[in-house]
């Protein structure tokens, strides 16, 4: 079945440090979302982006779905950012597979 | 608030036993997702729902079962729990294909 891989897996930044996090997928996509689950546990969708670019205040995501990757930009990070960070791709099976996640903790 | 509830927000029982976990999508929303969550396996899809009808099947085992109901609410069906059931379950909604899934807040599972 498809893969999904989520790369850093663990990040911390200082509060007002930009990032990049990355989601590579093996196989053609249906369509691709970014989550954020925060320190609560509720998961909190940012981005439905099977491909192209959004931009969403300080986030932004970009899917290069011809090369299976896409990317979340955060910019000025605040601590309200810390987290989980999925991606999930939906197969045409209409199965939706998750990514691993990455951790990311800002500091203040 | 995603618009989607799930009851109950926490479930302690023992092993064997059977529990069931309900979830209310949004308004108008006609698709119905279940995911488990537990820290070795991540977030994994169970099942799909859509308009009453199964859609897609993931690692759903054969103790668990679900339904979408004509109202569209769902019921997530788990029996002869194991102690590695103890998860946090949650559901989804969405308008349909090409829509954003919407997450309720889970229910914890706690298998004793």
């Amino acid at each position: 079945g498809i893969q999904v891989e989520q790369s850093p897996p663990d990040l911390i930044l200082q509060e007002g440090a930009n990032s990049t996090l990355r989601c590579n997928f093996s196989d053609s996509v249906n369509n691709l979302q970014w989550f954020h689950q925060n320190p609560w546990g509720q998961l909190i969708n940012l981005f439905y982006i099977p491909s192209g670019t959004k931009q969403n205040g300080r986030l932004s995501a970009t899917t290069v779905a011809t090369e299976r990757y896409s990317l979340l930009y955060i910019s000025s990070s605040q601590t309200t950012d810390s987290g989980v960070y999925f991606c999930a791709v939906e197969t045409g099976g209409f199965k939706t597979i998750f990514g691993a996640g990455t951790r990311l903790f800002v500091k203040a | 608030d995603s618009g989607v509830t799930q009851t109950p927000k926490h479930l302690i029982t023992a092993t064997g036993q059977r529990v069931t976990l309900r979830c209310s999508p949004r308004s108008g929303d006609l698709s119905v997702y279940w995911y488990q969550q537990s820290l070795d396996q991540g977030l994994q899809f169970l099942i799909q729902y859509y308009n009453g009808e199964e859609r897609a099947k993931g690692n759903i085992l054969e103790r668990f079962s679900a339904q979408q109901f004509p109202d569209l609410h769902s019921e997530l069906n788990l029996s002869s729990l194991e102690l590695g059931d103890s998860a946090l379950y949650f559901c989804a909604s969405s308008a349909g294909d090409g829509t954003f899934q919407y997450f309720g807040a889970g229910t914890r599972l706690s298998v004793l």
